[in-house]
């Protein structure tokens, strides 16, 4: 496609329930990056690809949270266990390498009742 | 202590006038400062990017300007437009050698009036 798409748009789900997001980079983009957006609160890193690979998942904030990536293209974020405080926007963003621009996603918008 | 702090907080002008954003970052060393422009309910897109050997880059209206000596940026916008409403932030791209992460300011909430 022409640009970063995520899925699904929109995610409410009850407490103690697993969710999977996904995202589907630019094609050939090498690099994919998620980021969480708290209400009035600036984006948080999260984990970064490089490929299939993972080199940096400092930014997972316990271990409820993985991500993997297939085929150097798409990527699934996994939240197992959701608490209230998950919620939140996840953002999805690709780049041509890691130090070139990042292209965002319109972002999942995640509600854990 | 944020690492990236951004003000004001929120700003409303009305259509036409002019407007300055400010970023200030302790990040350091850093590869590069940029500035995305965020409408609501979509992702982020880049307005500019600056080395830190750059002192301003424009893109149409906006023009940024840098200073790595006092780690101060700013986002200055001309003959402001309805369309120009929404959220403005500040990014900083530390100096990782290999991979960047970057840092994100709460960002700049502005709303052109008509």
């Amino acid at each position: 496609g022409a640009g970063v798409s995520q899925s699904p748009s929109n995610k409410v789900t009850e407490k103690g329930k697993d969710v999977e997001l996904r995202c589907d980079p630019i094609s050939g983009h090498t690099a994919l990056y998620w980021y969480r957006q708290s209400l009035g609160q600036g984006l948080e890193f999260l984990i970064y690809f490089q490929g299939n690979s993972a080199p940096d998942k400092s930014g997972l904030p316990s271990d409820r949270f993985s991500a993997e990536r297939t085929g150097g293209s798409v990527s699934t974020l996994t939240i197992q266990r959701t608490q209230q405080e998950d919620s939140a926007v996840y953002l999805c963003a690709s780049s041509s390498r890691s130090v070139e621009t990042q292209y965002f996603g319109p972002g999942t918008r995640l509600l854990v009742l | 202590k944020n690492q990236v702090e951004q003000s004001p907080q929120s700003l409303i002008i009305l259509e036409g006038k002019n407007c300055t954003l400010q970023c200030n970052y302790t990040v350091s060393p850093f590869s590069n400062l940029r500035w995305y422009k965020q409408d609501t309910g979509r992702g982020p897109v880049s307005l500019t990017i600056m080395t830190f050997s750059e002192n301003t880059k424009s893109n149409g209206r906006y023009t940024a300007t840098l200073d790595a000596d006092t780690k101060q940026s700013s986002l200055h916008i001309t003959a402001s437009q309805l369309s120009d409403s929404a959220s403005y932030i500040c990014v900083v791209i530390p100096y990782s050698g290999g991979y960047n992460k970057l840092i994100f300011g709460a960002g700049t909430r502005l709303a052109v009036h008509p």
